[in-house]
């Protein structure tokens, strides 16, 4: 079947805007995650859902980034007044619910911003 | 301390060997331990998971876990050039988020 799908697959941006990436999960998959990869590091957790509430989002790193699944399906991630460091591939994975361990990621979203 | 820990490489071996990829890490309270794959440029790929003490083997693979030292490996046997890539390990305590260390960087030499 189809895996997790991410779009865009690149954003370029300017300083101080705002983006949103998406994210849609294996069909039937209850658990959802994003990370944050950046050059030469491994993925960094921001936030997961299970289905439409933020089960955990600790790892969001200040106010500017917010995360929503109103359906329990396809997420958004949405990063307000964009800075420079947060260039980064933004990855998302999705599994079938929280008690289940195995993490399947998507392609991913490169962000860059200018 | 790194939660978890690995070497970043590049861990250069010839075709053929087998590489010897370590991680560590320092919550003694992780339950679940992952080996992915990550190509350059590309999103991580699940290649092996280990739960309990011991070896755990698929194919050219072998996972090893030992939580009394808080120590898991990944060997790969017979290394072809195609498993060049860079092995991310990771653990989580169940129902949480994965967590990753930097990843080591594996080239297999023809």
């Amino acid at each position: 079947g189809a895996g997790v799908s991410q779009t865009p697959s690149n954003k370029v941006t300017e300083k101080g805007k705002y983006v949103e990436l998406r994210c849609d999960p294996i069909s039937g998959h209850t658990a959802l995650y994003w990370y944050r990869q950046s050059l030469g590091q491994g993925p960094e957790f921001l936030i997961y859902f299970q289905g439409t509430g933020a089960a955990d989002d600790s790892g969001l790193p200040n106010d500017r980034f917010f995360a929503v699944r109103p359906e329990g399906s396809v997420s958004t991630l949405k990063i307000q007044r964009t800075e420079r460091g947060d260039s980064a591939v933004y990855l998302c994975a999705s599994s079938f619910s929280l008690a289940t361990d195995t993490q399947y990621f998507g392609p991913g979203t490169r962000l860059t911003v200018l | 301390q790194k939660e978890v820990e690995q070497n970043s490489g590049p861990l250069s071996v010839p075709e053929g060997a087998i590489a010897s990829l370590n991680c560590t890490y320092s919550d003694r309270g992780s339950q679940s331990f992952f080996w992915y794959r990550q190509y350059s440029g590309k999103s991580p790929e699940l290649i092996m998971s280990i739960y309990s003490n011991g070896d755990k083997e698929d194919g050219r693979f072998t996972a090893q876990l030992n939580k009394a030292s808080q120590y898991v490996s990944l060997l790969i046997r017979d290394s072809q050039p195609s498993d060049s890539a860079t092995y991310l390990c990771a653990v989580n305590k169940g129902n949480t988020p994965l967590v990753f260390g930097k990843g080591t960087r594996l080239s297999v030499i023809a």
